[in-house]
């Protein structure tokens, strides 16, 4: 089951620690993005990169942090100045310049502060 | 500003009844929507999107830019269509998606 995989499936993290969650994709596309999923809520952007090297802030970008050194891969750091961290993280990615805007998923990543 | 509404939570139907579940959306400009499903313990992925005016699994959803609706029906529910259902609109370019807050369907026998 190739795509876009998240590593690891579960994660726990103590008050005031980092941790970064790993996606990473085979799939040849340009932009990738993190959502942040929790009850109620629906999907909300975190950060979105379009090419390598550059990425921007999506709607809840405060305290996290990301880095887009390769093409295939977008790591996403939760700092400890994120005030709610406990969620579901999903990674996706697409084919830029295609028109058709559809979003691959990842698994996910549910991250539980203790 | 832009946003997706899906006003209801949970929806539970009877097999063989029909299913709409409702979107409405907020947006200046000509919208592009889609439809995204998640079943259980798999990932999300595309259902359907307007610009294709395609049937997928037998749910069709209509643009409707009067209403600003995209509500999604299908005729008859099976028990498998039971998952999440997420709407989810197009935000300027970057193919940044707003999601709406989902909609449970619950098919059952």
């Amino acid at each position: 089951d190739g795509g876009i995989t998240q590593s690891p499936k579960y994660l726990f993290r103590k008050e005031g620690q980092n941790v970064t969650l790993s996606c990473e994709q085979n799939l040849n596309h340009d932009a990738m993005y993190w959502y942040r999923q929790d009850p109620g809520q629906g999907l909300r952007l975190i950060y979105y990169s379009q090419i390598v090297n550059d990425f921007q802030k999506g709607d809840i970008a405060e305290g996290y942090s990301v880095s887009r050194e390769k093409k295939e891969s977008f790591p996403l750091t939760v700092t400890s100045a994120q005030k709610n961290p406990t969620a579901f993280y999903l990674c996706a990615s697409t084919l830029k310049g295609q028109g058709t805007n559809e979003q691959f998923f990842g698994p996910g990543t549910r991250l539980t502060v203790l | 500003a832009q946003r997706v509404t899906q006003p209801e939570k949970l929806l539970s139907v009877f097999k063989g009844a029909p299913v709409e579940l409702k979107c409405n959306y907020s947006y200046s400009g000509s919208p592009e929507l889609f439809w995204y499903v998640q079943y259980s313990r798999q990932r999300l992925q595309l259902l359907l999107r307007h610009i294709s005016r395609e049937s997928i699994k037998g749910f069709t959803a209509d643009l409707n830019k009067g209403e600003t609706s995209f509500h999604l029906k299908k005729p008859f529910a099976q028990e498998e269509d039971s998952a999440m259902y997420y709407c989810a609109l197009v935000s300027g370019g970057y193919n940044k998606l707003i999601f709406g807050a989902g909609t449970r369907l619950a098919v059952h026998p």
